[in-house]
Formats: structure tokens, C-alpha cells, sequence
């Protein structure tokens, strides 16, 4: 098993700029997370997902969107990057009440 | 308002003695609480949790304590290795299906 995999690694993205951050995992889990982690602080959840076709807010979900189509993918997309999207964003995943993160994607906007 | 609470941002400790991170909560609807050890470039990775029925946790060198009434978990690591130096972080929910709170995590550093 691969486990909970994230695409890209690192982007810079211009202001105003698009782009889809990739969550994928191969656990079959139904609950599905993305968070941000900015320096110093601990992580903050955006948008989660309890299942295909069901999506809901987080604590932070303003400037992102995201989707949940099929079990095992849940991107994040956001429309029109600002300076402070600047992040570390985390995909998980959960089984029973235990998470289980990707590496991270590290984003800077310029 | 931090629902989750890690009031140390650093500890050090050399090899072979005890670790001890602490963590402290407000919302008394928390009924799960974890620890989470991340590497720099990396996802954090579960360690160890712990319901809130029950008082400790123990796995290998690591052992969680919850004291429920003063709202304060601790993670004690015995003994401590180098390789053990990351960041711990607390985190705590409550209905299930609801998302973790994390705390802003403790730098531990285990000198050799």
C-alpha cells in the first residue's frame, strides 16, 4: 500500500494564478481531510470529505475548493492563489480515529 | 482560541533519559486525543493515542497519560534516541467524523 500520496511536492504559483493540489490514497477510506500548516503553527483544517459525492467546510476553507468523485482522490483546488495560500498543505486520510497523512505540498504564491 | 494547548515550542533532552511533552485542552467534548511526530519534509506520522475511557496508553517507549479533570495529556518517551529529535504534536477530537484539533506542536531534540 502506498498510503496517502500528495502531488506536486512544491509549487510557486503567481498571484492570481489556478492550480489543483492532488490527494490519492489506496486504503479505502471513506474520510478524507486537507489541511495547512503555516510556520510555527499547527495544522488547520480546510475542507473534509466523509464520503464520495459529500464534501463540507473547515475551520479555513475560504480561497479553496474541492471535490470528491470517487473514494480514493479528494483535490484541492484553488481558484485565484493570494500570498497568504503560502503553505504546507496535508492530505489524510482516517481509519477508526486515527489519520493518516501524505508528505505534504509545500506552496509559496508570489 | 486555541482549543488545543502545547505550551513548550522546544525541548532537549540527552540520550537515554526521559522525554516528557505535555499538552493541554478547553474542550471538555474531546473524547480521543493523539500524538503525531513529524520530520522536516515530511507528513505527520501517528504515534500513539488514546481514548478518553482510559487513563494511559503504553506502546514500546512511548506512553500517553490522560488526566481528564485538569484537561492535560502527556507523552513520555523512555529512553530517549537521537533519532526520536522531530516535531510532537497533540491533537484531539471529538464527534466522530469530526476533523482533529491540533496543538502548534514541540521541537524535540535528543542529543547523543
Amino acid at each position: 500500500n502506498a498510503g496517502v500520496t500528495q502531488t506536486p511536492k512544491f509549487r510557486i504559483l503567481k498571484i492570481g494564478q489556478s492550480m489543483t493540489l492532488q490527494c490519492t490514497q489506496d486504503m479505502n477510506h471513506n474520510y478524507m481531510y486537507w489541511y495547512r500548516q503555516d510556520p510555527g503553527m499547527g495544522l488547520k483544517l480546510i475542507y473534509y470529505s466523509v464520503g464520495a459525492g459529500i464534501t463540507d467546510k473547515g475551520e479555513v476553507p475560504n480561497g479553496y475548493n474541492v471535490s470528491r468523485s470517487t473514494t480514493e482522490d479528494f483535490p484541492l483546488r484553488l481558484e485565484l492563489a493570494a500570498p497568504s495560500q503560502t503553505s504546507v498543505y496535508f492530505c489524510a486520510s482516517r481509519a477508526q480515529e486515527t489519520q493518516y497523512f501524505g508528505p505534504g505540498t509545500r506552496l509559496l504564491v508570489l | 482560541d486555541q482549543q488545543v494547548k502545547q505550551n513548550s515550542p522546544s525541548l532537549s533532552v540527552q540520550e537515554g533519559r526521559i522525554s516528557i511533552l505535555n499538552c493541554d485542552y478547553t474542550n471538555s467534548m474531546f473524547d480521543y486525543f493523539l500524538w503525531y511526530k513529524k520530520y522536516p519534509a515530511e507528513g505527520p506520522t501517528f504515534l500513539i493515542s488514546i481514548s478518553s475511557i482510559k487513563d494511559k496508553n503504553e506502546d514500546g517507549r512511548f506512553t500517553v497519560f490522560l488526566n481528564k479533570s485538569a484537561k492535560h495529556l502527556s507523552l513520555h518517551i523512555v529512553p530517549s534516541q537521537p533519532g526520536d529529535s522531530a516535531v510532537y504534536f497533540c491533537a484531539a477530537s471529538g464527534q466522530a467524523g469530526t476533523a482533529l484539533i491540533f496543538g502548534k506542536g514541540t521541537t524535540l531534540s535528543v542529543s547523543s
